[in-house]
């Protein structure tokens, strides 16, 4: 079955500080891909990234960083330098290619960051 | 500016009604999804539509019903049969395959009276 763990419920920092959102994931397909979306107190999910199975290289985006590792089915993403605009509910989702359920994305529980002043 | 517009943001049913959520996107995306997001449990999908006049299942389809008949519109009706529909509904587009990114409404919240 495939899966999508954030083990994290909520996780509260001071700002400036970096942390680290964990996404675990499940599925016996090859081909697959990740993503992370971002919802702020507004409610609508904001897309931030995307990673397909055969591209396990690092990203880094401004202060958003993501760490693809297969061999422990992890897709972390670090927020470095945090700031009050950061707290939302965020989710890992995973989608996978060409099987028979094809249009359906499997969301984690989400994690709720808070980010103090 | 383009986008997904979902209405009302609030709304309250009563015992034994139907109600319907709309959604309307001017993306000229061609898939629609209709996502429930309970506390604690992520979003679950309700219903897909990858083109006019389609749609199938998501995991919790029991209680609901969508339409597809125009490609900008995929409202979502709650049955009298979905006995806990107390929740946040989200609609979200893309372009066509599930492995684009899904662009989102800024959901209702629907609410039991």
């Amino acid at each position: 079955a495939q899966k999508v763990t954030q083990a994290q419920t909520e996780i509260s920092v001071v700002e400036k500080e970096d942390v680290t959102l964990d996404c675990v994931y499940e599925t016996r397909d090859t081909t697959y891909y990740l993503f992370w979306y971002k919802q702020p107190p507004s409610g609508e999910l904001v897309f931030l990234i995307r990673r397909n199975s055969f591209d396990e290289q690092n990203e880094i985006s401004g202060r958003y960083s993501w760490n693809f590792q297969k061999s422990t089915s992890s897709f972390n993403f670090t927020i470095t330098a945090s700031q009050v605009v950061d707290s939302a509910v965020y989710f890992c989702a995973l989608s996978e290619a060409g099987s028979s359920n094809t249009g359906k994305l499997i969301f984690g529980q989400g994690t709720t960051l808070q980010v103090k002043p | 500016d383009g986008g997904i517009t979902q209405s009302p943001k609030y709304l309250f049913r009563k015992e034994g009604q139907n109600v319907t959520l709309s959604c309307e996107q001017n993306l000229n995306h061609d898939a629609m999804y209709w996502y429930r997001q309970d506390p604690g449990q992520g979003l679950r999908l309700i219903y897909y539509s990858q083109i006019v006049n389609d749609f199938q299942k998501g995991d919790i389809a029991e209680g609901y019903s969508v339409s597809r008949e125009k490609k900008e519109s995929f409202p979502l009706t709650v049955t009298s049969a979905q006995k806990n529909p107390t929740a946040f509904y989200l609609c979200a587009s893309s372009k066509g395959q599930l492995i684009e990114k899904l662009f989102f409404g800024s959901g209702t919240q629907l609410s039991v009276l």
